[in-house]
Parts: C-alpha cells; sequence; structure tokens
C-alpha cells in the first residue's frame, strides 16, 4: 500500500469555481503533513502546512483528520493562475525529516 | 542565495554508463534528499540524509548510491545506468521547519 494517495484528476473547472483534493495516508503515526504546487516541469513549492486545527491562507484551506487519516485542501475563487499539480506530502518521522509524497492532483481552471 | 542547486539540467546516457548527479544548498540545512519523479508516479525517495556522514536509503534506492561528506553536498551516484532509470531527478534540502526547498531538478535519458 502507498504511504500518501491521491486522486490524480484532472479536475477541469471554471475561474471562480470552488475546489477541494482530498488525500489519504496510510501510517496513523504520521507527524507532519503539507500541501505542494508544481507547475509543469518545474520543482515543487510549498503552497501550505497542515495543521491539526486546520488552516488558512487566502484563498486556500487546509484540513487534517486524523481519524480518518486524510487531508483536504480547499481553493475558493479560482484563478486561471492556480491551474497546477498539488502535491500531498507526509512525514512519518518523529525526530528527522523523511518525506513521502502523493501522485499528485492536476488542476485546470478555465476562462 | 542560491538555494538548492542542480547539476546537470540535462543528461543523456547509454545502458551501462555510470554518472553522478550534483546537489549543492547554501543554507545550512541537516537534512537532504533526492528524489525521481516519472510520469503519475509523483516523487518518489531514493535516499536522503539526517547530516553530514549519514545517508539512509528511501523507496526506490536500488541502482543508486550517495554519500553526503559535508553539509553542503550531496551527490547520487549512478553505477551503471539502464532505461528504467530515465527520468526527472530531484534534490532538495530541509531543516527543522521541514519545508523542504527543491532544486531545479535534472533530466535524464538512458538509452
Amino acid at each position: 500500500r502507498k504511504e500518501v494517495e491521491q486522486d490524480p484528476g484532472p479536475f477541469n473547472v471554471p475561474e471562480g469555481a470552488t475546489v477541494a483534493f482530498n488525500c489519504t495516508y496510510s501510517n496513523s503515526a504520521s507527524q507532519s503533513f503539507f500541501w505542494y504546487r508544481q507547475d509543469c516541469r518545474k520543482e515543487p513549492k510549498l503552497l501550505m502546512s497542515v495543521y491539526s486545527s486546520g488552516n488558512e491562507d487566502g484563498r486556500f484551506t487546509a484540513q487534517l483528520n486524523r481519524a480518518s487519516q486524510y487531508i483536504s485542501l480547499l481553493i475558493r475563487d479560482s484563478k486561471l493562475s492556480d491551474s497546477a499539480t498539488y502535491l500531498c506530502v507526509v512525514n512519518p518521522s518523529y525526530n528527522f525529516n523523511k518525506f513521502y509524497f502523493g501522485s499528485g492532483t492536476k488542476l485546470n481552471v478555465k476562462p | 542565495n542560491a538555494g538548492v542547486t542542480q547539476t546537470p539540467k540535462f543528461q543523456v546516457l547509454k545502458t551501462g554508463q555510470s554518472m553522478t548527479l550534483q546537489c549543492a544548498q547554501d543554507m545550512n540545512h541537516e537534512y537532504m534528499s533526492w528524489y525521481r519523479q516519472d510520469p503519475g508516479m509523483g516523487l518518489r525517495l531514493i535516499h536522503y540524509s539526517v547530516g553530514a556522514g549519514i545517508t539512509d536509503q528511501g523507496e526506490v534506492p536500488n541502482g543508486y548510491n550517495v554519500s553526503r561528506s559535508t553539509t553542503e553536498d550531496f551527490p547520487l551516484r549512478l553505477l551503471s545506468a539502464a532505461p528504467s532509470q530515465t527520468s526527472v531527478y530531484f534534490c532538495a534540502s530541509s531543516g527543522s521547519e521541514e519545508t523542504q526547498y527543491f532544486g531545479p531538478g535534472t533530466r535524464l535519458l538512458v538509452l
């Protein structure tokens, strides 16, 4: 079983739409969770960390559900510039940085 | 700051050839990792290091060697290249805050 699983999409949405991605992880002891964004043929970059209490950054909201072992990313008022692949990342370790990536969810925002 | 640098950007190898992919970071990060990214597979961890002199295997280590003689450098060696190693390779570093910073990637084609 993969450490982290995501729906690959693509999600095709019009500008202004709200879209949500989910990601599940297999290790119940996982400690840290992140969403990264990757543009075509570029390196991944951190979008936001995911905290137990949930967190919001502008149009982006991330939630963690430890009981069901999933994390989510909600994007409100989608922009054309949000078109990218969104990667779910989990660190199952207590004391060092060893990260597992989901395969990514592709988002296409259309005019 | 240059962040994370990788060389070369592109490389074509013949089956059986060896080569070293270079990675360097100037952020004094303890942790460094190598990933490969294949279509539909997301990023898979090859090897990682938690500090100078300390390395360990990730999900897909076979056919690759690493060493970490300094904090700054973390080269990845392909001992005898195979077509299955055709991929995009990313190096990343992170500190105590767990945000990973990626290099621009190396595109490798093995014929």
